[in-house]
């Protein structure tokens, strides 16, 4: 099972920060959290990951609360293509296994 | 770079013949790779992880038998669909981990797979 609670759908106008919120409360101290997005009926596209420190790259930042229970990705100026399913996955364990959850739909809309 | 390619995209056969799926990692190579299937409006379930060289391990609940998995080199991976009903009609998409690469998968485009 999932180990993440999302919620179903969120929007968001263009050209603003989208904030989508992740909720791991049983995440282990290794266990990373991974975000991934897919575009309808194509695979997920790897977005960033973290353990416990903050993540920022050139798609978006990882918000990880000091008691790693939940984090936050940020999309600082979503655009119309962002729109997708967004996911956020607990790694499991020490294994490459990525169980996902059921993801944040995201609209962004003009 | 980390490009993961997946063939056929689709594919329609009819029930009872079996059907192969590769999955392909282009510009890298990849110790593991990972099958998941995806029925419409749901999200993707791990079918199976797949190593290079040795027998894939499958998730609970899913058929080795039926979904064959073969990991023959550090870049191919192929899955094989035996004996398919309607009810396999999926999307199968896979995944791979880079040998040298940090923590990230990188996944495959998918494949349709409509069985009549």
């Amino acid at each position: 099972d999932a180990k993440t609670t999302q919620p179903t759908s969120m929007d968001c106008a263009e050209g603003r920060a989208a904030n989508l919120p992740c909720n791991h409360s049983t995440i282990s101290g290794n266990e990373y959290v991974y975000w991934y997005r897919q575009i309808h009926s194509q695979g997920p596209q790897y977005i960033i990951h973290g353990l416990k420190n903050n993540e920022t790259n050139e798609m978006a930042s990882l918000i990880i609360t000091e008691d790693r229970k939940s984090s936050t990705l940020i999309l600082p100026h979503a655009t119309l293509r962002d729109t997708a399913v967004y996911y956020c996955i607990v790694r499991v364990g020490n294994t490459d296994k990525l169980i996902f959850g059921t993801g944040t739909r995201l609209q962004v809309f003009p | 770079g980390a490009v993961v390619s997946q063939h056929p995209s689709w594919v329609i056969c009819k029930s009872g013949t079996s059907v192969k799926i590769e999955c392909r990692s282009l510009d890298f190579q990849a110790t593991t790779m990972f099958w998941y299937r995806q029925f419409p409006k749901q999200s993707l379930m791990l079918m199976a992880t797949s190593n290079e060289g040795s027998k894939a391990t499958y998730e609970q609940g899913v058929e080795k038998d039926k979904f064959l998995i073969n990991h023959a080199s550090l870049t191919l991976s192929t899955l094989t669909v035996t004996s398919a009903h309607p009810e396999d009609s999926s999307f199968y998409i896979c995944s791979a981990r880079a040998r040298t690469s940090g923590k990230e998968q990188f996944f495959g485009p998918g494949t349709r797979l409509t069985v009549l």
